[in-house]
């Protein structure tokens, strides 16, 4: 099983601030990876996929990149809707894994 | 519009059994493949399961010999049938359908399982 580890588990980002989240895969996933937003008593968001591609309807201020198994979900400049919870997930094996998550709260 | 809503969670004792229902609408399900996807009260989020277009099936370990994944295409819709049910399987279930590329796409709103006596 690949293990997902996200870091860190807690970020504390004023509003406008550049947030920078990173997941690490236990071993090489390819690109296959995607991150999730999710806000208080709702269910997942699609933001990223294949490491780096927007999902649609996803505003340019959230970007992807990937180095070998490590993966970085950037907001370049947080606006209040962006303040969830960020999962990273790999998709390239079974069982599919996700991360443990990072809560993106208000500072 | 892609739509995916879950039904049939409720409070449960132990050893028990129950199906979860996940209508879908907007896309045909026998063409992508379909996830259950469970999340602990404050938890994370854990993949559960898979049935692939061609009926193919995978289970995370612990779930493996006591739940059991089904689609029925004519109605659209998705089943996860949980037996031998355990406190460590309460959860909010959620349904999820897979893009051809893998990435979860589209999420229902899920289900609250509780297992207790």
């Amino acid at each position: 099983e690949i293990v997902m580890t996200q870091f860190p588990a807690t970020l504390s980002v004023s509003p406008g601030e550049r947030a920078t989240l990173s997941c690490r895969a236990s071993q090489s996933v390819s690109r296959n990876l995607a991150w999730y937003q999710q806000k208080p008593g709702q269910s997942p968001r699609l933001v990223i996929y294949g490491a780096s591609t927007r999902a649609t309807g996803i505003p340019a201020r959230f970007s992807g990149s990937e180095s070998g198994t490590d993966f970085t979900l950037t907001i370049s400049s947080l606006q209040s809707e962006d303040f969830a919870d960020y999962y990273c997930q790999q998709y390239d094996s079974w069982p599919l894994t996700f991360g443990g998550g990072t809560r993106v709260e208000i500072k | 519009e892609v739509n995916l809503v879950e039904s049939g969670g409720g409070l449960i004792p132990p050893g028990e059994s129950l199906r979860l229902a996940c209508a879908a609408s907007g896309f045909n399900l026998d063409r992508h493949d379909m996830h259950w996807v469970r999340q602990p009260a404050g938890g994370g989020l854990e993949w559960v399961s898979v049935i692939g277009p061609a009926l193919d099936t995978f289970y995370e370990d612990s779930v493996r010999g006591r739940f059991t994944i089904s689609r029925d295409d004519a109605n659209n819709s998705l089943y996860l049938q949980m037996n031998s049910l355990r406190p460590g399987d309460t959860a909010v279930y959620y349904c999820a359908r897979s893009a051809f590329s893998g990435e979860f796409d589209s999420w229902g709103q899920g289900t609250l399982v509780t297992v207790s006596s």
